[in-house]
């Protein structure tokens, strides 16, 4: 199931490492997945998606995995930088007429100096 | 670079009264959405309008609330009488194509 509450799962790494972020979807119907980033007071904002008859999609320091075998989605965060430091949350698009998001718990990424 | 606008940032209201939260969508955009994010919690979809009428609503956007585009322009979320758990960030959502969607800064309701 999700977890729901006041405790995000957390990963620390060292500035220059890099990170993975890993997510889990439950629908096995979604054709589309996001990751968005949420700093601290802002709204989410997009980093990359993947449509469900892709394994892989590169960005800019980024790279998102799919495993629809196992429903689970991942993210990879190259050389991590402090600005990096934030909650990201995978998203998956419903096949409901309006496509609307349905996220997961998100993560907490704390980037150490 | 467009985004989509919220107000006001902050909103404290008592219970029972009613509150407008404010959005303006990218001008382009056709697909607006109102999604809330109580405080650690992930954000969780409340209700998207296409074509001025909305198109879905999930659980949690009961009778209480209300969406409207009055003037083709913006994008309002009412909640008619609030209640200590509608407490959260609101955001506000636009998108084109139904696929990536655009966020506000969002509006943190606290209810009294």
């Amino acid at each position: 199931g999700e977890s729901v509450g006041l405790h995000l799962p957390t990963l620390s790494v060292q500035e220059g490492d890099n990170s993975i972020i890993n997510c889990a979807y439950s629908n096995s119907a979604s054709d589309y997945f996001i990751w968005y980033k949420q700093e601290s007071g802002k709204g989410p904002q997009f980093i990359i998606d993947i449509r469900s008859n892709m394994d892989k999609r590169q960005g800019q320091r980024v790279t998102v995995l799919l495993n629809k075998t196992v429903k689970h989605l991942s993210l990879q965060i190259a050389a991590t930088q402090p600005g990096d430091s934030a909650v990201y949350f995978c998203a998956e698009i419903s096949s409901g007429s309006a496509r609307q998001l349905t996220f997961g718990s998100g993560t907490q990424l704390t980037v150490l100096p | 670079e467009p985004e989509v606008t919220q107000t006001p940032s902050h909103q404290v209201t008592q219970m029972g009264q009613e509150v407008i939260l404010r959005c303006v969508p990218i001008s382009n955009h056709l697909y607006f959405y109102w999604y809330r994010q109580i405080l650690g919690q992930k954000v969780e979809f409340l209700v998207s309008f296409y074509n001025n009428e909305i198109s879905e609503k999930s659980e949690i956007f009961d009778d209480q609330f209300s969406v409207e585009r009055p003037d083709g322009s913006n994008f309002t979320l009412k909640i008619r009488s609030t209640k200590l758990e509608d407490s959260a960030m609101y955001f506000c959502a636009s998108t084109a194509n139904r696929a990536e969607a655009f966020f506000g800064q969002g509006t943190r309701l606290t209810v009294v």
